[in-house]
């Protein structure tokens, strides 16, 4: 049974770098997918952030591209957020979740709150 | 990079059926075969309920239905349940300029 689990800071100041790391058991990551970043603010809906495969190929939400670097570790079975510069309206539950043009696994989400 | 568009709210009575809708482009909806409905429920995490356009993961109960005509698809739900009252957003692939996904903007249902 494939897993995610999320984990980082819960609170994040503002113009400071938000990381989180998705870490994913019972699948390798180098054996193919994508994975990708969700993010859903309070009372809000959901929007996708990025995507990586494992061989560092990446897709940015154009949006916040500017802002967004996603990296995987194959060594670690993981793959990591960073969001630069964030603001108030970057408080979110984030999500990490594997992409095959679906998200058909997702970890159970992690609210970060930027806040001084 | 426009949000999908899905009506904000639908309710149905036990036992009824139900649609939603998600439209979109032809550089998405209409373009590509990729379209996901997910279900959420307050506090959780989204659940993977019809994957390319009609398509139910295992364990998924066959009173889900996806279908799509043109740039809109569609989420059914035959013989409402009350454990189907939750949050449902449609996903489309899309490549316009550069790969990327986009959501729907999110539908509440109401069982009544």
């Amino acid at each position: 049974q494939v897993q995610l689990q999320e984990s980082g800071p819960g609170l994040v100041k503002p113009s400071e770098t938000l990381s989180l790391t998705c870490a994913v058991s019972g699948y390798s990551i180098s054996s193919g997918y994508y994975w990708g970043w969700i993010r859903q603010p309070p009372g809000k809906g959901l929007e996708w952030i990025g995507s990586i495969y494992h061989s560092g190929s990446t897709y940015y939400n154009p949006s916040l591209k500017s802002r967004v670097t996603i990296s995987v570790d194959t060594s670690k079975n993981q793959f990591s957020l960073k969001l630069s510069s964030v603001t108030a309206a970057d408080t979110a539950v984030y999500y990490c979740a594997r992409w095959g043009h679906y998200f058909d696994y997702w970890g159970q989400g992690t609210l970060v709150t930027v806040s001084s | 990079q426009s949000a999908l568009t899905q009506p904000a709210s639908v309710s149905g009575s036990p036992g009824q059926s139900i649609t939603i809708s998600c439209t979109g482009t032809s550089s998405d909806v209409g373009g590509y075969n990729y379209v996901s409905w997910y279900q959420q429920h307050p506090g959780k995490a989204p659940k993977l309920m019809i994957y390319d356009v009609s398509n139910r993961p295992s364990g998924v109960s066959n009173r889900f239905s996806g279908s799509k005509s043109g740039n809109t698809a569609s989420l059914t739900i035959s013989g409402l349940q009350a454990e189907d009252e939750a949050d449902y957003y449609c996903s489309s692939y899309t490549s316009s300029s550069t790969p990327y996904v986009v959501f729907g903007g999110g539908t509440k249902l109401t069982v009544l």
